[in-house]
């Protein structure tokens, strides 16, 4: 079965602070993942996909097929990263994407 | 281009009522997906378009629930009769090409509260 996981529901760190959003997946074969952000009052939009290897507003994300795993990294924690943060693969029929139920992401000062 | 509108952003109703939410893809776009949003299963695909045509409904809960694309910039999710259980926030995203681009054209969200 085709599943994102995402452990964490919040997490809490300072500024300055590095910063990891944990993701899971379930998949046969070569999965596409993404990561897309919610801010505040802001529309759903995609931050970064794993098959361009972007960093994108200091975010990286590395897909690790051993572990079924494309954590978010950033190193360096801004206030203006707390955000809503999912996880998404692109499901087994190319029809659409699987969001997993998202992280809440709280940087504060 | 003012992105993907869905209307109503707020919509207040008693169980039993029908509810029909609506939605304009961005135009050139000739795929569109309607999600549901809860705190407790997260953002969960109802249903996928492609040029007007559904292509995926697998995840429409019931018969309540039904879609339309009559044609390439209007959309509907209709549920009725609807019941407190359909509470959620209700999204439109649209994009070029599908799903397999990864990127999907969000809407601001139509918040259903089934009182």
């Amino acid at each position: 079965a085709q599943r994102v996981t995402q452990p964490e529901k919040l997490l809490s760190v300072f500024k300055g602070a590095p910063v990891e959003l944990k993701c899971n997946y379930s998949y046969s074969g070569s999965p596409e993942l993404f990561w897309y952000v919610q801010y505040s009052r802001q529309r759903l939009q995609l931050l970064l996909r794993h098959i361009s290897r972007e960093s994108i507003k200091g975010f990286t994300a590395d897909l690790n097929k051993g572990e079924t795993s494309f954590h978010l990294k950033k190193p360096f924690a801004q206030e203006e990263d707390s955000a809503m943060y999912y996880c998404a693969l692109v499901n087994q029929a190319g029809t659409a994407l699987i969001f997993g139920k998202g992280t809440t992401l709280s940087v504060s000062s | 281009d003012a992105g993907v509108i869905q209307s109503p952003r707020h919509e207040v109703t008693e169980m039993g009522q029908e509810v029909t939410l609506r939605c304009k893809p961005i135009s050139g776009h000739n795929s569109l997906f309607w999600y549901r949003q809860t705190m407790m299963r997260g953002l969960e695909l109802l249903i996928y378009f492609n040029n007007n045509v559904p292509i995926d409904d697998s995840g429409m809960p019931e018969d309540r629930f039904s879609a339309k694309m009559p044609n390439a910039s209007f959309s509907t999710l209709k549920i009725q009769p609807s019941e407190p259980r359909d509470s959620a926030v209700y999204f439109c995203a649209s994009s070029r090409g599908g799903a397999g681009t990864g990127e999907l054209f969000f809407g601001e969200g139509s918040r259903l509260t089934v009182l």
